[in-house]
């Protein structure tokens, strides 16, 4: 299973966009990339999944390069409501890809 | 939207008591899930299982945890022995046929051994 590595903690300004990057340098083929978010006391919550270059959704954007050994989660104009922990994992399927990292804590302050 | 119900919400127990917990998962998935989440620390992966059988397992699934799909809806994780350590918030989580689009988790039942 690919290891991914994200940043331990970032903190953004409100209204400002927040960029999560994401190295997942063996992954594999078959791989899919997968973000989660999660609050405090709560179940992770799924957000956006890609294969390659860009997928866009209500909640985010999520940026993968042609080599595929990172990936970028973009959220656009953060408020207060986006501090949470977010997860990158990767694997062939949700089936695959049960083992989540540490997370990049995000605070949005006002 | 539809969601992954899980109860109790909260549970107290003695330790070496056995534990069960429940998890109604969304109707039409097929793959379900178990992960705890100790206090402060990262979500880790316990077990998944599909068509009635264990798919994947990690290493803290131990001899102590079983899973079991009794009926058409219900989806249990059981510990027989509880230690201190089994403290932890406990999620159940599904996904559809495809397992694409991500998994969804339950609101988690938090386990407290004492």
């Amino acid at each position: 299973l690919a290891k991914t590595t994200q940043p331990i903690s970032m903190d953004s300004y409100e209204g400002q966009e927040v960029n999560i990057t994401c190295s997942h340098n063996n992954i594999a083929t078959n791989d899919y990339i997968t973000w989660y978010q999660q609050f405090p006391s709560q179940g992770p919550r799924f957000i956006i999944q890609g294969y390659k270059t860009k997928v866009t959704n209500e909640v985010a954007s999520l940026f993968i390069p042609a080599d595929r050994k990172s990936s970028t989660l973009s959220l656009p104009r953060v408020s207060l409501s986006d501090t949470a922990v977010y997860y990158c994992l990767v694997g062939e399927n949700t089936g695959n890809q049960f083992y989540f990292g540490t997370g990049t804590s995000l605070t949005v302050i006002p | 939207e539809p969601e992954v119900t899980q109860t109790p919400s909260h549970q107290v127990t003695q330790m070496g008591q056995e534990v069960i917990l429940r998890c109604v998962p969304i109707s039409n998935h097929l793959y379900f899930y178990w992960y705890r989440q100790i206090l402060g620390q990262k979500v880790e992966f316990l077990v998944s299982f599909y068509n009635n059988e264990i798919s994947e397992k990690s290493e803290i699934f131990d001899d102590q945890f079983s899973v079991e799909r009794p009926d058409g809806s219900n989806f249990t994780l059981k510990i027989r022995s509880t230690k201190l350590e089994d403290s932890a918030m406990y999620f159940c989580a599904s996904s559809d046929i495809t397992r694409l689009g991500g998994a969804f988790f339950g609101q988690g039942t938090r386990l407290t051994v004492v």
